[in-house]
C-alpha cells in the first residue's frame, strides 16, 4: 500500500486557520485520500476524503495537489476541541477497503 | 461514535483467560472491521467482514477469532489472552462513501 508522511506534531492558536500537510508521493490512480482525527481516549472520527478535486464539508477543507502527491487538510478556525491526532490515509478503491493508519500529526491548539 | 456500540468499555484479563468483545451497529451497513491500537501507534486491522456470514483476516489476526452471525453484530474473541494483546480495540463500519465510523473502543489489559 502507498505510504503517507506527516509531521509528528503541529501547534496552532485558537481561532486561527490550520494547514496540516501530508505527502503521498507513491499514490496510485485508484487511491482516495482520507483524513481522520482521534481525540484523546476516543475512537477515530471521519473528517473528509477526496480523489482529485478539492473538497469542502462542515468540518474542514481538503486541498489536493495537481499531481496528487501531496494534500493539505485545512481547519478554517481552530478551536480547543480540534486538538487531536490527525491521520492522512490512502484508501485503495479495491478489496476490503480497510484503512492503514500511520502515526499521524498531533495538533495542539493554544488558547 | 453514534451508530456503533462496543462492550465492554474496559476489561482486565489474566494470561490464558478468554473473552469476547461485542460490536453492534444500527446504521444497516454491510462492512464491519476490528482494529487494535497499541500505545502511541496507529490502528491495525485484525479482521474484516464484508457481509453477514463472511470474514477475512487483516494485518494482525493471530490469537483472535471473529463471528458475524447477522448484519448488525460483529464479535471478536480472544481464546487464550496474552500480554501482547493488551491494547485498545475499535470496531468500525463502512459507510456508503467508504468512510468509516468507529465505536468508542474497548480498553483491554492482560496481566
Amino acid at each position: 500500500d502507498a505510504k503517507t508522511t506527516q509531521p509528528n506534531s503541529m501547534e496552532s492558536n485558537e481561532e486561527e486557520p490550520v494547514h496540516l500537510p501530508c505527502n503521498h508521493s507513491t499514490i496510485s490512480g485508484t487511491d482516495y485520500i482520507h483524513w481522520y482525527r482521534q481525540l484523546p481516549s476516543q475512537g477515530p472520527e471521519y473528517v473528509i476524503h477526496g480523489l482529485t478535486s478539492n473538497v469542502n464539508n462542515r468540518m474542514a477543507s481538503l486541498a489536493i495537489a495537481e499531481d496528487r502527491k501531496s494534500s493539505t487538510l485545512i481547519l478554517h478556525r481552530a478551536t480547543l476541541r480540534d486538538a487531536a491526532v490527525y491521520y492522512c490515509i490512502l484508501r485503495r478503491d479495491t478489496g476490503r477497503r480497510a484503512l492503514t493508519f500511520g502515526s499521524g500529526t498531533r495538533l495542539q491548539v493554544q488558547p | 461514535n453514534a451508530g456503533v456500540t462496543q462492550t465492554p468499555k474496559f476489561q482486565v484479563l489474566k494470561t490464558g483467560q478468554s473473552m469476547t468483545l461485542q460490536c453492534a451497529q444500527d446504521m444497516n451497513h454491510n462492512s464491519m472491521y476490528w482494529y487494535r491500537q497499541d500505545p502511541g501507534m496507529g490502528l491495525r486491522l485484525i479482521y474484516y467482514s464484508a457481509s453477514e456470514g463472511t470474514t477475512d483476516k487483516g494485518e494482525v489476526p493471530n490469537g483472535y477469532n471473529v463471528s458475524r452471525l447477522n448484519k448488525r453484530e460483529f464479535s471478536l474473541r480472544l481464546e487464550s489472552a496474552a500480554p501482547s494483546q493488551t491494547s485498545v480495540y475499535f470496531c468500525a463500519i463502512r459507510g456508503q462513501s467508504y468512510e468509516q465510523y468507529f465505536g468508542p473502543g474497548t480498553r483491554l489489559t492482560v496481566t
